[in-house]
């Protein structure tokens, strides 16, 4: 069965340094999304990407974030100098239409010392 | 803005018992509600949609019901097991940009 994958399972990195989160999308779906989930809170979004461009972000998603799909089958995300704030769990999620099923990868956890 | 909250936070049971869990949200024009599991440290595996014109939706033991009207749904889980123990989250979109809110989830152990 398709799932969506992610790379690396686990980053730590020292503050103000720049990370990228790999995600592989299910291969028919057209809509890719970022959420997170800081420790005992609840997930939450990021930002949305369809047709090659972000179509909502939330007001977590600063100039320090930017997201990409470089290729047809890989969708990124680059926070350029991290914070400590920015530890948490990275989950990717991709689905085939508006409100169709979202499939969830299996995250990256973040953690910035 | 949308808020959803599950109850209760937490919530153990001996196996083989019904149980029902409690989602709520306070927007009620939702577009569709999702339920999750969530291993502790893993990712969120969808267990049911519900789309905004349904009442109910099945899939083996588990069966999710949703009362728009009234900011509501419940995820029944027949028969528990010890290995439904995990956490479950429930999520709505709201409005067409297809973000999902979620609420804090449910925590559940079933014991032997």
């Amino acid at each position: 069965e398709p799932e969506v994958t992610q790379t690396p399972s686990h980053q730590v990195t020292q503050m103000g340094q720049e990370v990228i989160l790999r995600c592989v999308p299910i291969s028919n779906h057209l809509y890719f999304y970022w959420y997170r989930q800081i420790l005992g809170q609840k997930v939450e979004f990021l930002v949305s990407f369809y047709n090659n461009e972000i179509s909502e972000k939330s007001e977590i998603f600063d100039d320090q974030f930017s997201v990409e799909r470089p290729d047809g089958s890989n969708f990124t995300l680059k926070i350029r100098s991290t914070k400590l704030e920015d530890s948490a769990m990275y989950f990717c999620a991709s689905f085939w239409d508006i409100g169709s099923e979202q499939f969830f990868g299996p995250g990256t956890r973040l953690t910035v010392l | 803005k949308q808020e959803v909250t599950q109850i209760p936070a937490a919530l153990s049971v001996p196996e083989g018992e019904n149980l029902v869990l409690n989602c709520s949200f306070t927007d009620s024009a939702i577009y569709n509600l999702q339920w999750f599991r969530q291993d502790p440290g893993k990712g969120l595996t969808s267990l049911l949609l519900i789309q905004s014109s349904q009442r109910e939706q099945t899939s083996g033991r588990l069966n999710a019901s949703l009362d728009k009207s009234s900011g509501r749904s419940t995820l029944y889980i027949a028969a528990s097991q010890p290995g439904d123990s995990a956490t479950y989250l429930c999520a709505v979109i709201t409005g067409t940009a297809s973000k999902l809110t979620f609420g804090t989830g449910t925590r559940l152990q079933v014991t032997l």
